[in-house]
């Protein structure tokens, strides 16, 4: 039991590259997350999603979009990278949400450096 | 903005001494749950307190829910060098926001 899965764990991009950070989790959650930390600042949602097939938006989604064609996938997108996001990238799964809301289960994180 | 605040930002302790942080919110929530996170690592689900329950233990950990307040605290009993790690407050209604968190040193 992997439980959540984040590819890749480090990488470097240039600015105005694209690219894509896969999470993965194989408990059956419903809810998943992506979350970015900055030094100080904690976790900000990014956006989520309460099922298949469905995405919303979180705190700071402005220049990343997501997907969530299966219900073990979550994925992050980076259009066109900037060095404001370069962070830590957080994936996170729950059983429940809203009033059901459950604890989550966090992946191991992102390093994403935007040169 | 983000939905929980951590006070205090940072606490430094000796091993055996108790540790209290506190989380206060702005909206409202399901449930409130503390997380662990260690250097690097990922988070750690620690505790869940659902909106309409008042207090809640869980080994060496003691969290309190006052809605009326919109905050919380965690007390860690007994504090042992292996706590330290930065603990976060999570708000839970429609989605799932975390605080800046704690940084916790337990010091030997």
């Amino acid at each position: 039991n992997a439980g959540v899965t984040q590819t890749p764990k480090f990488r470097v991009l240039k600015t105005g590259q694209s690219m894509t950070l896969l999470c993965a989790q194989d408990m059956n959650h419903e809810y998943m997350y992506w979350y970015r930390q900055d030094p100080g600042m904690g976790l900000r949602l990014i956006h989520y999603s309460v099922g298949e097939g469905t995405t919303a938006k979180g705190e700071v989604p402005d220049g990343y979009n997501v997907s969530r064609l299966k219900k073990q996938n979550f994925l992050l997108g980076l259009e066109s990278a900037a060095p404001s996001q370069t962070s830590v990238y957080f994936c996170a799964s729950s059983y429940g949400g809203g009033f059901e809301n459950t604890e989550a289960f966090f992946g191991q994180g992102t390093r994403l450096t935007v040169v | 903005s983000q939905q929980g605040e951590e006070d205090p930002q940072a606490l430094s302790i000796q091993e055996g001494e108790n540790a209290t942080m506190n989380c206060s919110y702005k909206t409202s929530i399901n449930n409130l749950q503390w997380y662990r996170q260690n250097s690097g690592r990922g988070l750690v689900h620690l505790i869940l307190i659902r909106s309409n329950e008042r207090e809640k233990h869980s080994g060496r950990l003691r969290v309190t829910l006052d809605t009326s307040k919109k905050s919380s605290s965690l007390l860690i009993t007994a504090s042992r060098a292996a706590d330290t790690a930065s603990y976060f407050c999570a708000t839970a209604y429609n989605d799932m926001r975390f605080g800046a968190g704690t940084r916790l040193t337990v010091k030997p």
